[in-house]
């Protein structure tokens, strides 16, 4: 089975921290992505991987920067927290990269900047 | 508690029917489906796939049919458990290259005893 962790379930920050996300999967999977789940609405895309030291923004990287120095592992880093970033962060990873791969996701992390 | 999904339509179905739970995509080139389930504090869970050259897709209890004149995905489950109380939610695959997907709000299952 594909398993995705993140390093915390639940995170409480103030505003202007700078916070890490931190996502790994043991599947040897060359995809990654970070996603925010807010409630009503479908997630969205923060950034994406599909490769050691390569990344591209999704739909709403404003905020966001990544980093991907070993394929196992994505990170996501808020430079200054806001509280419009609290939200649940869900990452994700799948298979290769030129193909319709279902995505497997990590359990979220809910951030909440205070 | 999650507050995932607080202003999500809700499905509540009895122990033991069927549960049909809708979604209509946007895209009509879109040629690739997912259905998650996200139970509460969990993240989502894959549970069955279609690809855009069916109409439908069975795996246990579960079927996926794809109506692709009107853009429309749904869900079926057969003999819903208690287990199943869920949010779920369809993903449709935006390129051919996979990796844009977008994701449905979801539905809410409650199932009644």
């Amino acid at each position: 089975d594909v398993k995705v962790t993140q390093s915390s379930r639940y995170l409480v920050k103030r505003t202007g921290e700078k916070v890490f996300l931190e996502c790994v999967q043991d599947m040897d999977h060359e995809n990654m992505f970070w996603y925010r789940q807010d409630p009503g609405l479908g997630l969205r895309l923060i950034y994406f991987s599909y490769d050691v030291k390569m990344k591209e923004k999704g739909d709403i990287p404003e905020g966001y920067s990544v980093s991907r120095e070993k394929k196992e592992r994505f990170s996501l880093i808020l430079e200054s927290a806001s509280t419009n970033q609290t939200s649940m962060y869900l990452c994700a990873s799948s298979l290769v990269r030129f193909s319709t791969d279902t995505q497997y996701f990590g359990p979220g992390t809910r951030l909440t900047v205070l | 508690g999650e507050s995932v999904g607080l202003h999500l339509p809700t499905l509540s179905v009895q122990e033991g029917d069927n549960s049909i739970i809708n979604c209509a995509y946007s895209n009509s080139a879109s040629d690739y489906f997912i259905w998650y389930k996200q139970e509460s504090g969990k993240g989502p869970q894959f549970i069955i796939d279609i690809r855009s050259n069916m109409d439908k897709r069975q795996g246990q209890r579960v079927t996926v049919l794809l109506n692709k004149t009107v853009k429309h995905l749904s869900l079926q489950i057969a003999a819903t458990q208690p287990g199943d109380s869920a949010v779920y939610f369809c993903a449709e695959n935006m390129d051919n290259y996979g990796q844009n997907f977008v994701f449905g709000p979801g539905t809410r299952l409650s199932v009644l005893p």
